[in-house]
């Protein structure tokens, strides 16, 4: 079983819908929890963290739920420029460094 | 900005070469990490410095992978005897003190083996 694992999608969703993202790991030792946004052939970057009291951040609330081993993100009032693939990413046994997830990819269209 | 940059950005090789591909972190940074990401999958961890020293090795495949980091800084993964299935790219990231912190990525080291 791998450590993280997501939905791939796509997702196609149209401008200003709500979509939500799953995640699931495997290690119930891990403490740390992110999202990671990738452009299309660019480097990854954090768009938030996940903490268990849930977090928002403008648009985007992301959820933790430690006794299934789960974690969420929603996106409300899609635009276009979210169109990207979100990564769900979990610290390691280790603790040092993070497992990404595959990806799941959205597609937000006019 | 002074972010992460890795050379080279693109490499072709022949299978059996050996290849080095460079990181220069953030500077300050004391954590260091080398991902692979192959086309459709998220990037796979292979190994975490903190400092000189490789803190988790325990993602590098097999013995032809080794990575370096002499003096804290720059980092040089290399690869002896490439595959093609070692094809992919080599995402280098650093963190300010590591322990799961945010990663800064660089914009990767494209590796094609013929």
């Amino acid at each position: 079983r791998k450590e993280v694992e997501q939905d791939p999608g796509p997702f196609n969703v149209p401008e200003g819908a709500t979509v939500a993202f799953n995640c699931t790991y495997s290690n119930s030792a891990s403490q740390s929890f992110f999202w990671y946004r990738q452009d299309c052939r660019k480097e990854p970057k954090l768009l938030m963290s996940v903490y268990s009291s849930g977090n928002e951040d403008g648009r985007f609330t992301a959820q933790l739920n430690r006794a299934s081993q789960y974690i969420s993100l929603l996106i409300r009032d899609s635009k276009l420029s979210d169109s990207a693939t979100y990564l769900c990413v979990v610290n390691t046994n280790s603790g040092y460094a993070l497992n990404f997830g595959k990806g799941t990819s959205l597609l937000v269209t006019p | 900005g002074a972010g992460v940059s890795q050379t080279p950005s693109n490499k072709v090789t022949e299978k059996g070469k050996y290849v080095e591909l460079r990181c220069d972190p953030i500077s300050g940074h004391t954590a260091l990490y080398w991902y692979r990401q192959s086309l459709g999958q998220g990037p796979e961890f292979l190994i975490y410095f903190q400092g000189t020293g490789a803190a988790d090795d325990s993602g590098l495949p097999n013995d032809r992978f080794f990575a370096v980091r002499p003096e804290g800084s720059v980092s040089t993964l290399k690869i002896q005897r490439t595959e093609r299935g070692d094809s992919a790219v080599y995402l280098c990231a650093s963190s300010r003190t590591g322990a799961g912190g945010e990663l800064f990525f660089g914009e990767g080291s494209r590796l094609t083996v013929l």
